[in-house]
């Protein structure tokens, strides 16, 4: 079963209008994070946002705000005002362990493409 | 400035040959890791390193192998044992284990 899900392979969004970005997650775990990640056509990897399973607060990081909605299991990234250079693959990932054998895993989604309009 | 630089770009293997990537931070991050990334998919981690000598495999370790000789380095080999190697390869660090990652540019590996 997977994991992470990102339900949306793209997304458009016109310049300066807000746009959410879906993130479902499957964890048996009571401690885990939650990640964002944008990653242009250059290829780098960017953190976003991050947001911890314990934290009662919804994460902000600027234009990044995450949607931490615990029984649902979802951490959808909104992006506020967005702009010509938001256009970029965005990867959701979560961070489970450690284990009782020490290890953790760190899994992340297939990744939304979003398209920003001018 | 600070960062996490991979080399080189790109990099051809012929069949049976091993081969390495490299990657050096200087950013003082403890903790690094290696990832594989496949066309249309997410990230997939190879092998993280907590701390000097010490590494865990992740999810996908077979037919890789890894060092951590310095806290700066940690080279990835890709060895004949990697039947699917082309893909691209992404190291990153963290000041603590599985904290918020920065990520090198890439390599991108093909089987010649």
């Amino acid at each position: 079963a997977q994991k992470i899900t990102q339900t949306q392979p793209g997304m458009f969004v016109q310049e300066k209008e807000a746009v959410t970005l879906d993130c479902t997650y499957d964890t048996s775990d009571q401690s885990y994070g939650l990640f964002w990640y944008k990653q242009p056509s250059s290829g780098e990897m960017i953190f976003l946002i991050y947001q911890g399973s314990y934290d009662e607060q919804n994460a902000t990081e600027g234009r990044y705000s995450l949607n931490f909605q615990k029984a649902r299991k979802s951490a959808n990234l909104v992006i506020s005002a967005s702009q010509l250079g938001d256009s970029a693959m965005y990867f959701c990932a979560m961070r489970e362990g450690p284990s009782t054998s020490g290890t953790y895993k760190y899994i992340f989604g297939t990744g939304t493409r979003l398209k920003v309009l001018a | 400035d600070g960062g996490i630089t991979q080399s080189p770009k790109y990099l051809f293997r012929k069949e049976g040959q091993n081969v390495t990537l490299s990657c050096e931070q200087n950013l003082n991050h403890d903790a690094m890791y290696w990832y594989r990334q496949d066309p249309g998919q997410g990230l997939r981690l190879i092998y993280y390193s907590q701390i000097v000598n010490d590494f865990q495999k992740g999810d996908i370790a077979e037919g890789y192998s890894v060092s951590r000789e310095k806290k700066e380095s940690f080279p990835l080999t890709v060895t004949s044992a990697q039947k699917n190697p082309t893909a691209f390869y992404l190291c990153a660090s963290s000041i603590g284990l599985f904290q918020p990652q920065h990520f090198g540019d890439g390599t991108r590996l093909s089987i010649l």
